[in-house]
Parts: C-alpha cells; structure tokens; sequence
C-alpha cells in the first residue's frame, strides 16, 4: 500500500534548536497538510498545499513556524527557535483533494526541554 | 465555517456487542465527512468517507456510517465489537471555507472494549 513517511519518527532537542521534521507524500497526491496533536487541543491544522502552493497556513505561529514544499516529493515543517510548548506530535497528510480522503503518515513526536 | 461535535468523549462496550458512536456536523453546504481511527502511538487511518452518493458508507474493519441530513448527523456504528476496535476515533468534516479545503477534526472518542 502507498503511504505517507514522515522523518524522524521521534526527536528530542533543547529549547532554542532548530528542528526540521519532514514528509514525502504519496506519488500523485496533490495536497498535503500539516497537523499537529496534543491532549489538550486535539488535532489542529497548521498549514496546507494544493500543487505545492501555501493554501492556508494560519493556523501556525508565523514567527517560529515555516512550512514549505520545495518539490513534489517532499514537505517540510520547520520551527526555529522551538519551545516546549511545541512539544507534540506533528503529522503529515496527503490526498487528492475534495472527497477522496487523505492518508496520514505516522508522525512524528517532538520533546523540546 | 464547519464544525464537527462527537457526543461522547469516551464509550466502553463488551465484546461482540454494538458499537455507536455519534458525531454531528454543522455545515452551510452538502459537506464530506470521514470516520478516522487513530490505535495508541500510531497515525490516523481512514475508516470510512461520505462524499453525497449514498447516504448508507461501509468502511474497514465492519464499521458503517449513516449521513442524516435532517439530523445532521454522520453516526459510527459496528454490529459486533472486537478487541482490536480499541482505539481513538475521529470524525471529521471537509470545510471548504475561504476557497481553500481544510479537514476540521472532532475531539475524538476513546472506544473501550471490555472482555
């Protein structure tokens, strides 16, 4: 079955780092999104692309949050300087578009201390 | 803009018992909606999609959906539940304000099964 990746699966870092999580979609799918999950607020949107071009990105805290899609294959999620308020776990999704459903990749779990 | 409720945050059934669990949507046009299942330390999966044929949607694993426009209403239903139902599940609506498509999650519903 084709699925979303998503890289790292796991990353630990110090308040202040750089931290770049990233995704390949599946072949052919035309948009993507980027959501995050806490206990307290659940699933929340934080950036999404049709045709590799930034859609709707205001759910993201602009001044440390950066996503972009520099290919087809490839998305990236970017928080400089992170806090450990954004320890969670971050996912990636991609689709067709309006109907079809979307296919989540695994994660990936983010612990800033 | 769309929203979604799922009624109950958590539901625990015997197993080979019904499942049901219940989500209303709220939303200004024909809308899509999906049943996601999330199992602990893993990603999300989808179960089932409404996109206006049928109002009857089968899914994986033996679960159904009914859409219910006069009721707003998009339930989960099982006949039999089985151990490895035990999970997080998610409804979810496709809201396509401000020309752009977004997926508005529920705050899920935690399925326990109990032996």
């Amino acid at each position: 079955d084709a699925r979303v990746t998503q890289t790292p699966r796991h990353k630990v870092t110090e308040m202040g780092q750089e931290v770049t999580m990233r995704c390949q979609p599946i072949l052919g799918h035309n948009t993507v999104f980027w959501y995050r999950q806490t206990m307290m607020q659940g699933l929340e949107l934080l950036a999404y692309f049709r045709n590799r071009a930034p859609l709707d990105d205001s759910g993201m805290p602009k001044d440390r949050f950066s996503a972009e899609m520099p290919d087809a294959t490839l998305a990236t999620l970017k928080i400089q300087p992170s806090e450990p308020r954004d320890s969670a776990v971050y996912f990636c999704a991609s689709g067709q578009g309006e109907g079809y459903g979307y296919t989540f990749g695994s994660g990936t779990r983010l612990t800033v201390v | 803009a769309q929203s979604v409720t799922q009624l109950d945050s958590h539901v625990s059934v015997s197993e080979g018992t019904p499942v049901l669990l219940r989500c209303n949507y709220s939303s200004s046009y024909s809308p899509s909606l999906f049943w996601y299942v999330q199992h602990p330390n893993k990603g999300l999966q989808l179960l089932l999609k409404y996109t206006s044929a049928a109002t009857l949607v089968k899914g994986i694993n033996g679960f159904e959906a009914e859409f219910k426009k006069s009721e707003t209403s998009f339930h989960l239903t099982k006949p039999s539940a089985h151990m490895s139902d035990a999970a997080e599940y998610f409804c979810v609506v496709s809201d396509f304000s401000q020309g752009a498509q977004k997926l508005v999650f529920g705050q899920g519903t935690r399925l326990t099964i109990n032996p």
